[in-house]
C-alpha cells in the first residue's frame, strides 16, 4: 500500500493565523482526503481532493476556512484558516487504492493558543 | 446524523481474553466494511476489510463477523495481547467513496 508523508507532524499556532499541511505519497493515486480527529473522538472527512478538479467539501466545511490543493497525483496541501482554539485537532490525509483500500497518514497534531 | 454506531466505548480484557467490538449501519448503500486500529500519535491502520457477500473472515487473530439482515458487524480479537491495546474504528463505505467511521472503542488488554 502507499506510504503517506505528513509535514508538519504537529504544531503550535497563535490565534488568527494559518497553518498549510502537507501530503506526500510514494505513488501515484487518484483519490486523495482530509480529515479531522478532534481529541480522543473519531474521524470526520472534511473534503475530496481529486487531481484536476476542485476539492469537494463535506457538510460543515468551507472552502474559505480550509483551502486545499491537489497539484498533482502524489501531493496535496490543506490550510487552516484564521484559526481559533476549537481548531485543535489531528489532521489526517487518507488515500484510496483499489487493492489496499484506504491509507492513512500520521496525521498532524494542532494546537491553537 | 451518526450512520455508523459502535459500541462499546471502551473495554478492558485480560490477555488471552476474546474482545468483541460491534458496529451497526443504516445505509443500505454501504458495501464496504473496514476496520482500523489507532495508537495514540499514530493514523489509523487498517487491519480487516469485509464486503456483504460474506459473513466471516479472518485474518490472523482478528475476525469480523457480517450479518446483512441485521445491518451488524463486529469485530473479534482472538488471544489478545497487551499490545493490541488502542482505539479500533469500524467503517463503512459505498459508492461515494467516502469513510464513515464509527465513535471508536478504547480497548485496554491487561496482564
Amino acid at each position: 500500500s502507499a506510504v503517506i508523508s505528513q509535514k508538519p507532524s504537529r504544531d503550535i499556532c497563535q490565534r488568527g493565523t494559518s497553518l498549510t499541511i502537507q501530503c506526500q505519497v510514494d505513488s501515484q493515486v487518484t483519490m486523495m482526503f482530509w480529515y479531522r480527529q478532534q481529541p480522543g473522538q473519531s474521524l470526520t472527512l472534511i473534503a475530496t481532493a481529486n487531481q484536476g478538479s476542485e476539492a469537494t467539501y463535506e457538510s460543515g466545511f468551507v472552502i474559505d476556512k480550509f483551502p486545499i490543493s491537489r497539484p498533482n497525483l502524489t501531493f496535496s496541501t490543506l490550510t487552516v484558516s484564521n484559526m481559533s482554539p476549537e481548531d485543535s485537532s489531528i489532521y489526517l490525509c487518507s488515500v484510496l487504492q483499489g487493492n489496499y483500500g484506504y491509507t492513512f497518514g500520521s496525521g498532524t497534531r494542532l494546537t491553537v493558543v | 446524523q451518526q450512520q455508523v454506531k459502535q459500541s462499546p466505548q471502551s473495554l478492558i480484557v485480560q490477555k488471552g481474553g476474546i474482545p468483541i467490538i460491534n458496529c451497526a449501519y443504516e445505509n443500505t448503500a454501504f458495501d464496504y466494511f473496514p476496520w482500523y486500529q489507532q495508537f495514540p500519535g499514530k493514523g489509523p491502520a487498517l487491519l480487516i476489510a469485509i464486503r456483504p457477500d460474506v459473513s466471516e473472515k479472518k485474518e490472523g487473530r482478528f475476525t469480523i463477523s457480517f450479518n446483512k439482515s441485521a445491518k451488524q458487524f463486529s469485530l473479534h480479537i482472538m488471544d489478545s495481547q497487551p499490545g493490541d491495546s488502542a482505539t479500533y474504528f469500524c467503517a463503512a463505505d459505498g459508492t461515494a467513496s467516502k469513510l464513515t467511521f464509527g465513535t471508536g472503542t478504547r480497548l485496554q488488554v491487561t496482564l
